[in-house]
Parts: C-alpha cells; structure tokens; sequence
C-alpha cells in the first residue's frame, strides 16, 4: 500500500539559511500533519492542514511557515535556520476527521551547521 | 508536567514472553489512544487504536484504556526480536488535530 512520501530524507544547512521539506500524503487523506522529533525526544506537533486550510497550530516557531496544495501535498519553509532545529520532521496523513488514525511518512532528518 | 507519562525503559525480555508497556495521562477529555512503533531512525508506526475505554486485539497484541484510572496499556504475546523499537502511546480528543505522545519505551526482546 502507499504510504506517505517526504523528501528530501537528508538535508544539511547553515546557519541562517532556509529549507523546505515536502510531504506527499497516503492518496485520498486530505489531512496534513507535521511534527518534529528532538534526539531522544517523541514527536512534537507543529501545524496541521485539511483543505489547503490551516485547522490546528501547535509549538511551530515564527521562523517556520507550511502551507497545503491542491492536490493534498504540504511544504513546511523553515527560514532563519538556528542549530536547535536540528532533527527529524515527520509528516503524517489522514482522512479528515480522523485524526486519531494518523500514519506517518519516513522523515526528513534535518541538520543545522 | 506531560500531560502522557511513560516509563522510558529500557525494557529487555527473552524472546516469547508477554510485554506488558504502560501510559498515564492526565486530561480527561481524551477519547482516542494510540500505539505506535518506531524503529531507529524510521517513522513512527501506527499499530492500533482505541476509542474511550476497553480492550482491542490485533494478532499478538492488545490494546487496553480504563478511562476511570487514566491509564493505557499494551501487550504483545509470544515477543520477537523484531519487536524491539521504541513503542509510543498517544492520546487525542478528535477535536483538535494534534497527537499527544508519551516520552516512549525502549523495548528489546533477545533470542
């Protein structure tokens, strides 16, 4: 079955620099989620989208903006990049009003140098 | 203090015992209860979930919520060694969008 896809898996940036990472969702989930996952840490919620719609917000720095596409797919812009932005983001998809069935994609491992 | 607590292990067991790997959380209005599985370095995955209080069975596991006690639960029969990761529990009250995770327990299960 297909799952959620994010690319890139590995990006490495500077300092101050921006990156955007792209989560494709399951087909047919018009749901969107993003967290990040600290080092030894569970995963943190940022901002969720259903129907190009922003519908929830959680921890997601000012730094940070995403929007979702028509055809589902969501970018997370991370600008003024800081060294404690270092980790693993994940996206994950569901159907709209399930959020309790969320599945997640692979991650993009994000290091700040 | 996190409104889900768990143990974060390590928990290690001889392959073919029962597991047992617990939460407590602390906001009543949670109605959703999740396990997930995340192996090293991958994404978590969503293994079952539960809705209010009671028992779910899936294979060789068991999901468990006595909303009374504020407590999760789940068991995994006949343990394999692929069964070590890390398994989180989450909570969600369907009327916002976030997971609640729980810190994590690091769970290895030898030959």
């Amino acid at each position: 079955a297909a799952g959620v896809i994010q690319s890139p898996r590995h990006l490495i940036k500077e300092k101050r620099e921006t990156a955007t990472l792209k989560c494709y969702p399951i087909p047919r989930h018009d749901t969107v989620y993003w967290y990040q996952q600290g080092p030894g840490q569970d995963p943190q919620f940022l901002i969720s989208f259903y129907e190009k719609m922003q519908s929830d917000k959680g921890s997601i720095p000012d730094r940070f903006s995403a929007q979702q596409f028509s055809d589902y797919h969501s970018e997370l812009n991370m600008s003024s990049l800081e060294l404690g932005d270092s980790a693993l983001y994940f996206c994950a998809s569901s159907l709209a009003g399930n959020s309790y069935e969320q599945y997640f994609g692979p991650g993009t491992r994000l290091t700040v140098t | 203090q996190k409104e889900v607590e768990q143990d974060p292990g390590p928990l290690s067991v001889p392959e073919g015992a029962i597991v047992s790997l617990n939460c407590t959380y602390s906001n009543s209005a949670f109605q959703y209860f999740m396990w997930y599985r995340q192996y090293s370095r991958k994404g978590p995955e969503l293994l079952m979930y539960t809705y209010s209080s009671g028992n779910k069975e899936d294979g060789r596991f068991t999901a468990q919520v006595d909303k009374s006690s504020k407590y999760i639960s789940l068991f995994i029969r006949d343990s394999q060694p692929s069964d070590s990761a890390t398994y989180l529990c989450a909570v969600n009250n369907n009327a916002g969008n976030m997971l609640t995770f729980g810190g994590g327990t690091r769970l290895m299960v030898k030959p």
